[in-house]
């Protein structure tokens, strides 16, 4: 069965830091991956999505992910993270056309 | 405006009176679902529904009923609220399927007392 274990529950950064949200799934299949972002009292929008393909994944506001099918990992980067970036992230995880599996999140603070 | 909406955004219940989240989207997407979110555990699928008249369980349907009579509504029902049912829910659609882009509405919260 298809699961998402995200390493961190939080992780606070500097301004103008570069930041690394760790994401690993558990699958038996080909998977579509992806990561959701949702800022405080908002519902949850994509931030980016593997589906085939390239393994590097360019999504909105500067972030990007790279997909690693040995370490089956998909891990979340910014090279220099913003104030409004401030927010929690989702990994989640597709085997087929029907399920949606998200992880915990992982709330992530920049500090001025 | 392409959109989910979600009626209501903040509700107070007592236990067993019975509810209805309402969720709606105008994008004339197939698939739909809802889920709810919890400190420390992120979100769940509660149901989802890839058709009109097609629905099926998530991960933690119990205690909850789902109908898709229209493709653009699919509302939540809570027969018998628990204090357990206490939390954040969401509704989203997609073009097709759960590999889709997600849209989310704005989220309803609840409290069962």
């Amino acid at each position: 069965a298809q699961s998402v274990t995200q390493l961190d529950s939080q992780v606070p950064v500097f301004e103008e830091a570069p930041v690394e949200l760790r994401c690993n799934y558990s699958s038996s299949v080909s998977v579509y991956l992806f990561w959701y972002v949702q800022y405080p009292n908002q519902g949850l929008q994509l931030l980016l999505k593997y589906l085939s393909g390239s393994t590097l994944v360019k999504g909105i506001n500067g972030f990007e992910a790279e997909f690693n099918k040995s370490q089956t990992s998909f891990h979340l980067r910014k090279p220099s993270v913003h104030i409004s970036d401030t927010a929690e992230y989702f990994c989640a995880v597709s085997e087929d056309t029907d399920k949606l599996i998200f992880g915990t999140g992982t709330r992530l603070q920049v500090f001025p | 405006e392409a959109q989910v909406t979600q009626n209501p955004r903040y509700l107070i219940t007592v236990t067993g009176k019975k509810l209805t989240v309402t969720c709606s989207q105008n994008m004339n997407h197939e698939y739909m679902s809802w889920y709810r979110q919890d400190p420390g555990l992120g979100l769940r699928q509660i149901y989802y529904s890839m058709n009109v008249e097609v629905t099926d369980k998530g991960d933690v349907p119990e205690g909850y009923k789902v109908s898709r009579k229209e493709k653009r509504n699919f509302p939540l029902i809570l027969e018998s609220p628990s204090p357990n049912q206490t939390s954040l829910y969401f509704c989203a659609s997609s073009l097709d399927r759960a590999y889709d882009e997600q849209y989310f509405g704005p989220g309803t919260r609840l409290t069962v007392t």
